[in-house]
């Protein structure tokens, strides 16, 4: 099955700061990719996503790229605010897995002013 | 506007003793999907439905059940909860067509169940 790893664990940023989260699959197969946003005490969101037919997508101060050669997709926050903080979780999502995400491990972003 | 809605948002049960979550949505979506999520983790996929199809995980304890009376509703049977259960239970939508056209999993705000 999928095995995604994702880091690092924890991110500490100065606002206006970037900020990248690294995730890697396993499966090959895998053709979908969001990033879900947790607050404390909150569902994940969905902040954004890639499929596989696309190297990299942008939403204002969020982005997103995929490298399927290397089996990796990272997440990028630009000039930090403090409600960035939050966990942030990436997925993949195999062909013919009826939806079925796999997700990472999750990332506490702290943003301090 | 609420999208997945899950009831009660807090649970409280004792050792033993059989609790019923549910979830309904008015997305008309044809999957929902039931979610474990301990603190400081991962959602953990537990099963879900297809349409009436239910797909249960190889690592799903049989403590946990599920049924899906029609599109809207969802619930989550746990029929004899331990302490190891304590957990936050996330329900999620999606529409996926033929299992690989798929979008967004909109995610309920969840139960959070505790065990005494």
């Amino acid at each position: 099955g999928e095995n995604v790893e994702q880091h690092p664990s924890t991110l500490s940023v100065q606002e206006g700061d970037s900020a990248v989260i690294k995730c890697t699959y396993s499966d090959s197969a895998s053709n979908y990719f969001p990033w879900y946003k947790q607050e404390l005490g909150k569902r994940p969101q969905l902040i954004i996503d890639i499929r596989s037919n696309v190297g990299e997508k942008k939403d204002q101060r969020i982005a997103v790229t995929l490298n399927k050669t290397a089996k990796h997709f990272s997440l990028h926050i630009t000039e930090t605010q403090p409600e960035d903080s939050a966990v942030y979780f990436c997925a993949a999502c195999p062909t013919d897995s009826w939806g079925k995400l796999q997700f990472g491990a999750g990332t506490q972003v702290v943003v301090t002013p | 506007d609420a999208m997945v809605i899950q009831n009660p948002r807090y649970q409280v049960t004792q050792f033993g003793k059989p609790v019923t979550l549910s979830c309904s949505q008015t997305l008309n979506h044809n999957v929902m999907y039931w979610y474990q999520q301990k603190s400081s983790q991962a959602p953990k996929l537990l099963f879900h439905y297809y349409d009436k199809d239910f797909n249960n995980e190889a690592d799903t304890p049989d403590n946990f059940q599920s049924r899906r009376p029609n599109t809207s509703f969802c619930f989550l049977d746990i029929r004899s909860p331990g302490l190891g259960d304590a957990a936050m239970y996330l329900c999620a939508t999606s529409r996926v067509a033929g299992g690989s056209s798929y979008n967004e999993q909109f995610f309920g705000p969840g139960t959070r169940l505790t065990v005494l």
